[in-house]
């Protein structure tokens, strides 16, 4: 049964940069049948997609964040990580990372159970 | 940017069928996801592909597709179905990944 679990700090001082790994096991993350994505959700509002990498480093944005986001991936340790620079407290939610599965279409079909991540002072 | 419309509520009383929509201009090409999100937890996937039901997800949740309109349907909702419902697609290019704003459904 794959398995993610997303780690980093809980707390980001603002105009600091966030950084989350997320650990898959129960399966490769060097598949290339799959994504691997950030998915976020500010408390009490809906989901929002980040951006999504595959196992070559290949990645896509959200263009509302691009300019700030870095996602990059470690086969070795089957990890990919997220970074998002300049956070402001409108940055502070649940960040779920996801396995991204490309059929006929892409969906994210196996989450993370989410990290709370609070950008205050 | 592009953009999924759901509306915020929807409200079935126990046993009833509920539907919830989802629009987008991109819906026509491109297959609709729907996602169930209890409080507290990470999102599941309830519809892929329009209208294809994950193993273990119950026979009454039920998807369709119509232009620029994808339906979620819970036909005989039950109480433990209150939930966020969300849809997801991607955009034209296949580049960029979407989720509609959510969708609060009561049954009461």
């Amino acid at each position: 049964q794959l398995q993610l679990q997303e780690s980093g700090p809980g707390l980001v001082k603002p105009s600091e940069t966030l950084s989350l790994t997320c650990t898959v096991s129960g399966g490769s993350i060097s598949s290339i049948s799959y994504y691997w994505g950030w998915i976020r959700q500010p408390p009490g509002k809906g989901l929002e997609w980040v951006g999504s990498i595959d196992y070559s480093g290949s990645t896509y944005y959200n263009p509302s964040l691009k300019s700030r986001v870095t996602m990059s991936v470690d086969t070795s340790k089957n990890q990919f990580s997220l970074n998002l620079r300049s956070v402001t407290a409108a940055d502070t939610a649940i960040y779920y990372c996801a396995r991204e599965a490309f059929g006929s279409g892409s969906y994210f079909d196996y989450w993370g159970r989410g990290s709370l991540v609070t950008v205050s002072s | 940017s592009y953009e999924l419309t759901q509306p915020p509520s929807v409200s079935v009383s126990p046993g009833h069928t509920a539907r919830i929509t989802c629009s987008g201009d991109a819906l026509p090409k491109k297959y609709a996801y729907w996602y169930q999100q209890k409080s507290g937890q990470a999102p599941v996937l309830v519809i892929y592909e329009d209208n294809i039901r994950p193993s273990g997800i119950p026979e009454r949740f039920s998807g369709s597709s119509s232009g620029p309109m994808a339906t979620l349907t819970i036909s005989g909702a039950q109480v433990e179905d209150e939930a966020d419902y969300y849809c997801y697609s991607i955009d034209s290019s296949g580049d960029y990944r979407v989720f509609g704003g959510g969708t609060k459904l009561t049954v009461l």
